[in-house]
């Protein structure tokens, strides 16, 4: 299995809820990865899981909320966000400890579209 | 410091022809270069990656980049571009500082293919 698998691929949410992003690897990747990509711009660093721990947040609103329940899985928690957390929220993820990706290279889901209403 | 330069932010080419994104790099230590591809509504896919080995690296679907030193260039190219290369291409630099590496992206450059 090569892939990182991101689920749902749209969600539409009201200011008030609570939804969770879900970032799936089995490729034994130790660091996963968050970003934040809105129209027709670059994906944007949001946060970094190094062996399951918190490694680096970009000063992300805390209405989000990151998760690494085991070194598989990589979530992103939602609450009452704002029409312009609206984008395209990718995962990713690299071997080894962060650092790794620089020379194995970076894997991407497809990413989650979020629509903020 | 690092930062990447994309010098078009959009670039038309007609099917069969030669395709050429640039792409100008700066950073303060040995960097990793990557391109990326992103179709609409896609995530990122890997097209090649350069990580101090040869300088010129060979991606996926015929794409290549040659690493110039001298020139902090990293150029991605083609020789005969397909309608499916249609796409947002992502130059993307790595760099490690004390243990914490950090991806910066290029602002990207679109392909447009003419049938």
């Amino acid at each position: 299995d090569t892939e990182v698998t991101q689920t749902p691929k749209h969600l539409v949410m009201g200011m008030t809820n609570k939804k969770s992003l879900k970032c799936e690897q089995h490729m034994g990747h130790r660091a996963m990865y968050w970003y934040k990509q809105k129209a027709k711009k670059p994906p944007e660093l949001m946060f970094v899981y190094s062996y399951e721990k918190l490694s680096i947040n970009e000063s992300v609103p805390s209405r989000f909320s990151p998760e690494c329940p085991n070194s598989s899985l990589l979530n992103l928690h939602l609450h009452a966000l704002q029409p312009e957390d609206s984008a395209l929220y990718l995962c990713a993820s690299s071997q080894g400890r962060q650092g790794g990706g620089g020379i194995y290279g970076y894997t991407f889901g497809s990413g989650t579209r979020l629509t903020v209403v | 410091a690092q930062s990447v330069t994309q010098l078009d932010s959009h670039v038309s080419v007609s099917e069969g022809t030669p395709v050429l994104l640039r792409c100008n790099y700066s950073s303060s230590y040995s960097p990793s270069l990557f391109w990326y591809v992103q179709h609409p509504n896609k995530g990122l896919q890997l097209l090649l990656k350069y990580t101090s080995a040869a300088t010129l690296v060979k991606g996926i679907n015929g794409f290549e980049a040659e690493f110039k030193k001298s020139e902090t260039s990293f150029h991605l190219t083609k020789p005969s571009a397909h309608m499916s290369d249609a796409a947002e291409y992502f130059c993307v630099v790595s760099a490690t500082n004390f243990g914490n590496e950090k991806l910066t992206f290029g602002t990207g450059t679109r392909l447009t293919i003419i049938p």
